[in-house]
């Protein structure tokens, strides 16, 4: 039992360039989450999903695009990368019940990037 | 705008002693609260939950929260070296919203 994995741990883009975060779970869990973590500014939720085929817009969505296609995976794409998207990613997971409570979330190891 | 504060920090406490971690949340209607633990260059994992006013134990750590006050805390009882981290205050309602984190330090 993995639980929440990411790819790639650390990343360097240049500006104007796409990449796609790739986060995938075992615990067969319906909501997934995409936070970043700025230096001395907390998690702030770019996008969440309740299912497969369903996605909505946290808090910072902006330069961002998701998809769920699949209970597992939940990708996150950047298309053009910008020195302001540089941060710490990290995808999460809740079970449902876990979420409807407003509870616990399972982060994976995260992903450093860096645009330049 | 919903906000949770928290002090960033450094609190450095000595081996053996209590650390005492502080939360505000600007939201009324927030009814879930949590306590994160970060290491450094490591992802969060939650350390407490607490839904209801009044404290809650789990081994030496203690959550606290008062609804009126709109503050929660963590209190860590005979303190470790390994419990240096970074810890996150989370409150929810319809979203979870995180706090900056206060980095704690326990010196040996």
């Amino acid at each position: 039992n993995a639980g929440v994995t990411q790819t790639p741990k650390f990343r360097i883009l240049k500006i104007g360039q796409s990449m796609t975060l790739q986060c995938t779970q075992d615990m067969n869990h319906n909501y997934m989450y995409w936070y970043r973590q700025d230096p001395g500014m907390g998690l702030k939720l770019i996008y969440y999903s309740v299912g497969a085929g369903i996605t909505d817009k946290g808090e910072v969505p902006n330069g961002y695009n998701v998809s769920r296609s699949t209970t597992e995976d939940f990708p996150l794409r950047l298309e053009l990368a910008a020195p302001s998207q540089t941060s710490v990613y990290f995808c999460a997971s809740s079970s449902s019940r876990a979420a409807l409570a407003g509870g616990n979330r399972f982060f994976g190891p995260g992903t450093r990037l860096t645009v330049l | 705008q919903k906000e949770v504060e928290q002090n960033s920090g450094p609190l450095s406490v000595p081996e053996g002693a209590i650390a005492s971690l502080n939360c505000t949340y600007s939201d009324r209607g927030s009814q879930s609260f949590f306590w994160y633990r970060q290491y450094s260059g490591k992802s969060p994992e939650l350390i407490m939950s607490i839904y209801s006013n009044g404290d809650k134990e789990d081994g030496r750590f203690t959550a606290q929260l008062n609804k009126a006050s709109q503050y929660v805390s963590l209190l860590i009882r005979d303190s470790q070296p390994s419990d240096s981290a970074t810890y996150l205050c989370a409150v929810s309602f319809n979203d979870m919203r995180f706090g900056a984190g206060t980095r704690l330090t326990v010196k040996p």
